[in-house]
């Protein structure tokens, strides 16, 4: 059974700083893995999405790394800013993209203004 | 990328009753649908998978009878909760994707906005 750990479980940061948040998985045979944003109450934004065959994606200013060999994913977001403050979960697939997707129960980011 | 639309958006009704649930691919033919549930302060749980044409696969602990997925064609899910009960007060988001196999698609879920069913 796929297992996805997502540390920390909250954070809180002052705006304009760099952060990274952390995705585990133990399934090798991943697929691909998406980042995605919660905000509270609503439904799920994407974010980002690499396949098993990447190593990292970005968009505007946010970039995410996957590591394979290590079952580690990475979320880095730059220049924080207050309307970053979210829910961030992250999700992995496997079988070949058939399967539906796993889920860590997320990190509760803060940015403060 | 694609949209996906819920139907309703929220809904509160009373213990027994069955509520049923739309899931739509707008602008693409969504050969496989996901159901997904989320239970306050917890991440998303995959319930089951359905195919268009196909019966629903569920995952472990999921009760089919209780839960009835209909994915009659390429652009519309149902889930059905039958005889609610308070203990299935939850968030309920579905996710489309295409086929996998057609040339240049997407591997991505393209999520739904939610449903949130409060039973009483």
């Amino acid at each position: 059974k796929q297992e996805v750990t997502q540390i920390p479980a909250a954070l809180s940061v002052p705006e304009g700083e760099n952060l990274v948040l952390n995705c585990s998985f133990t399934d090798s045979a991943i697929y691909n893995l998406q980042w995605f944003r919660q905000d509270p109450g609503k439904g799920l934004t994407s974010l980002l999405l690499i396949q098993s065959s990447q190593r990292e994606q970005t968009s505007g200013r946010l970039n995410a790394s996957l590591d394979k060999s290590s079952g580690r994913s990475t979320l880095y977001i730059a220049a924080s800013q207050p309307g970053d403050s979210a829910t961030y979960l992250c999700a992995e697939t496997t079988g070949g993209g058939a399967d539906g997707l796993t889920f860590g129960k997320g990190t509760h980011l803060i940015i403060q203004p | 990328g694609a949209v996906v639309s819920q139907h309703p958006s929220r809904v509160i009704c009373k213990s027994g009753t069955s509520v049923k649930i739309e899931c739509r691919s707008l602008d693409f033919q969504a050969t496989t649908m996901f159901w997904y549930r989320q239970f306050p302060k917890q991440s998303l749980m995959l319930m089951a998978t359905s195919n268009e044409g196909s019966k629903a696969t569920y995952e472990q602990g999921v009760e089919k009878d209780k839960f009835l997925i209909n994915h009659a064609s390429l652009t519309l899910s149902t889930l059905t909760v039958t005889s609610a009960h308070p203990e299935d007060s939850s968030f309920y988001i579905c996710s489309a994707r295409g086929n996998l196999y057609d040339r240049g698609r997407s591997p991505e879920q393209f999520f739904g906005p939610g449903t949130r069913l409060t039973v009483l």
